[in-house]
C-alpha cells in the first residue's frame, strides 16, 4: 500500500527554468510534509517542509504547495540550476514524532 | 554537529552470513531511526528508538534483523542469515523531540552474494 506516490520517475527542464515535482497522498492522518533530496551514495538531506495548517512554505528558491482537499504537494524550484539534478522524494508523517512515509522518488536533471 | 554516521559504508557478504551495522546520531537526538532503500524506492522503515526503547518496528523487520540502542545513543542493525534480497542501502537517521526533521547519515551499502 503505498500511501506516498510520485508519479513521474523522472524530469528534465533547462536550466533557469521552473521545476515542478508533484506527490500525492492517500492518507488523510498525515499532517506534516516534507521534501528531501538525494544524490548518489548520499543520504537524504531535507529540503523544505510544510504543515497541514498551512498552504504554501517558501525557502529561496524552494516553495512547497499543499492541497489538503486533493492530497496533493508539489514543490516548486526556480529558478533551476544544475546542481538541484538529484533524486527528491516527498514524505509525510502523522504526528509528532511519527516515523515518515516515503514516495518512490523523482529524478530531477537540470540541463545547462 | 558532526551529523549522523554510519560505518562500514559499504559491506560485501555470502549469503548465509550474519552482518552488522553501526549508527551514530548527532550527540543531542534523541530520536534514532532505520531505514531501507532498495533501486528506484524510496526509503522504507525499519524501526525507530526514541532513547533506548525500541518504539516501532516494520512488518519489513522479519526475525532475522535485530536493533539495539543500549545507552541510547549509538544503535547497531544487525542481520543474521543474509539472503541476497536483503541487499539494500541500510540508512540511518535521527532527530530531536522539538524538531521532525530527520537528519540521515550516507547509508551502508550491503550486496549480500
Amino acid at each position: 500500500d503505498q500511501q506516498v506516490k510520485q508519479n513521474s520517475p523522472s524530469l528534465s527542464v533547462q536550466e533557469g527554468r521552473i521545476s515542478i515535482l508533484n506527490c500525492d497522498y492517500t492518507n488523510s492522518m498525515f499532517d506534516y510534509f516534507l521534501w528531501y533530496k538525494k544524490y548518489p551514495a548520499e543520504g537524504p538531506t531535507f529540503l523544505i517542509s510544510i504543515s497541514s495548517i498551512k498552504d504554501k512554505n517558501e525557502d529561496g528558491r524552494f516553495t512547497v504547495f499543499l492541497n489538503k482537499s486533493a492530497k496533493h504537494l508539489s514543490l516548486h524550484i526556480v529558478p533551476s540550476q544544475p546542481g538541484d539534478s538529484a533524486v527528491y522524494f516527498c514524505a509525510a508523517r502523522r504526528g509528532s514524532g511519527d516515523k515518515l512515509t516515503f514516495g518512490t522518488g523523482t529524478r530531477l536533471a537540470v540541463r545547462p | 554537529d558532526t551529523g549522523v554516521s554510519q560505518n562500514p559504508r559499504h559491506k560485501i557478504t555470502k549469503r548465509g552470513q550474519n552482518v552488522t551495522f553501526r549508527c551514530d546520531p548527532i550527540s543531542e537526538h534523541n530520536r534514532l531511526y532505520w531505514y531501507r532503500q532498495t533501486l528506484g524506492q524510496g526509503p522504507e522503515f525499519l524501526t525507530y528508538f526514541q532513547n533506548e526503547a525500541q518504539l516501532e518496528k516494520s512488518r519489513l523487520l522479519s526475525d532475522r534483523f535485530s536493533a539495539e540502542r543500549p545507552k541510547g545513543s549509538f544503535s547497531t542493525l544487525e542481520i543474521q542469515r543474509t539472503e541476497q534480497g536483503d541487499s539494500a542501502m541500510y540508512l540511518c537517521a535521527s532527530s530531536s523531540t522539538s524538531n521532525e526533521k530527520l537528519f540521515f547519515g550516507s547509508g551502508t551499502q550491503l550486496s549480500v552474494l
